[in-house]
């Protein structure tokens, strides 16, 4: 399975600023994914990103808010724009794998606090 | 839209017994991907088990296995001999499509605390 390196674990950040996270894979994949964990909560997932191609967002999720780039096979970034106490939560990334079983590894996750 | 639900928001009980977490899902579709993660205080998501639907045998890995029924849309997960490590959330998950295609659904999870 591949192993996910997140940046950064934690930040605080004022409101109205931005923040972005970003993930590295030790593999090429196809496709990226980013979900946000509230406090307490489960994850939901926020959008897929495959590389060359706009990013897909979930219903109440949209680009302006969350902007992704995937410039190549190994690495993503996920943007939290004008931020607002309510983005505070845990932002994790994920890719599948398939080798003989399948399977999703995730990254350690970014604890984001806005105040 | 696929859901996936846990009925259960915490569970306690003694290390060394065995303990069943629940799970049922809704879909219509006939294949489809099952798993079980666990995240600890850490917060990083650990894979525990996996289940393909179309696999009728039940998954087993060490003292964790499942009890897939997909006629009632149910995926139980059961550890035996449990251990104090074994204290975190468990979240099911479910996706339709292998190989990291799509992403996955959670369910509310799980809160499994393992007593001394």
């Amino acid at each position: 399975s591949a192993v996910i390196s997140q940046k950064p674990s934690r930040d605080i950040c004022q409101r109205g600023t931005s923040l972005t996270i970003q993930c590295q894979v030790d593999s090429q994949v196809t496709m990226m994914f980013w979900y946000r964990q509230q406090p307490g909560q489960s994850l939901t997932l926020i959008a897929t990103a495959n590389q060359g191609s706009e990013a897909t967002y979930e219903s109440g999720f949209v680009i302006d808010k969350f902007p992704i780039s995937r410039p190549n096979l190994t690495f993503s970034t996920l943007t939290v724009s004008n931020m607002s106490p309510e983005d505070s939560s845990i932002y994790l990334c994920s890719v599948g794998w398939t080798g003989g079983d399948h399977g999703y590894t995730f990254g350690s996750g970014t604890r984001l606090t806005v105040v | 839209a696929q859901t996936v639900t846990q009925s259960q928001p915490e569970m306690s009980v003694q290390e060394a017994e065995t303990v069943t977490l629940s799970c049922t899902y809704d879909t219509s579709e006939s294949n489809y991907y099952l798993f079980w993660y666990k995240q600890p205080p850490s917060r990083q998501m650990i894979l525990v088990i996996r289940q393909e639907a179309y696999k009728q045998q039940n998954a087993t890995e060490n003292r964790f296995s499942v009890n897939f029924q997909k006629a009632a849309k149910s995926f139980s997960l059961k550890i035996s001999d449990s251990q104090l490590g074994d204290t975190a959330m468990y979240f099911c998950a479910f996706t339709l499509r292998g190989g990291g295609a799509d992403g996955l659904t959670f369910g509310k999870g799980t809160h499994l605390i393992i007593q001394p």
